[in-house]
């Protein structure tokens, strides 16, 4: 079945560093979700990338989808400790049910 | 924005009780809702998709009879985790998407499980 890979599962970084992390699919998404889950927290809507090579920005956050859509990549420049949290790309599962599928998370700890 | 509602938070109860949560759709109708299964530190697993007013669509390992899933209204999904032991143990999230453009899926605030 569909799978989404992501890459690296865990991340620390010194505060001030940048992040990113990265989803790759073996087929063609129709869009990609990114969300954010704070610790003990739930799951929290970032974005949607639709378009092949989409580049998307939200402060210092930086969202792109590959030309082929079969990968994605988040980009934090200059962490803060609000950055704390775990991140997911999330995929568009291609049947009539439209349930997205989870990409197993990057985890970012940032050292202080 | 699309807020969905999901109680209880936090639930602990007996092996062999039964456990319903509930998860609500205030500003928005949702024909689908999805629930999810969490272990710490791990990512989010589907277990069903809920259908307003049909059966509910099992992902391929989880047990139908264990996880009840009704979905009455076009605002109201419930899982209620039957005859539950330990192994039950896990955060529960549910969610729904008011299918507006570039909108993302709503989450509920999940369901923290402990079966003693």
């Amino acid at each position: 079945g569909q799978q989404v890979m992501q890459i690296p599962q865990y991340q620390h970084v010194q505060e001030g560093e940048d992040f990113t992390t990265y989803c790759n699919s073996s087929t063609t998404l129709s869009n990609i979700q990114w969300y954010k889950q704070r610790p003990g927290g739930h799951p929290v809507f970032l974005i949607q990338l639709v378009k092949s090579g989409e580049v998307k920005k939200q402060k210092r956050l930086t969202f792109q989808f590959g030309e082929a859509k079969k990968n994605s990549s988040l980009h934090i420049t200059a962490t803060q400790t609000t950055d704390v949290g775990t991140y997911f790309c999330a995929a568009l599962k291609m049947n009539r049910d439209d349930k997205i599928i989870f990409g197993k998370g990057t985890r970012l700890h940032i050292l202080p | 924005g699309a807020v969905v509602s999901q109680h209880p938070s936090r639930v602990i109860c007996k092996s062999g009780t039964s456990v319903k949560i509930e998860c609500r759709s205030l500003d928005f109708q949702a024909t689908t809702m999805f629930w999810y299964r969490q272990f710490p530190k791990q990512s989010l697993m589907l277990m069903a998709t809920s259908n307003e007013g049909s059966k509910a669509t099992y992902e391929q390992g989880v047990e139908k009879d264990k996880f009840l899933i009704n979905h009455a209204s076009l605002t109201l999904s419930t899982l209620t985790v039957t005859s539950a032991h330990p192994e039950d143990s896990s955060f529960y999230i549910c969610s729904a998407s008011p299918l507006r453009t570039g909108s993302g899926y709503t989450f509920g605030s999940g369901t923290r499980l402990t079966v003693v």
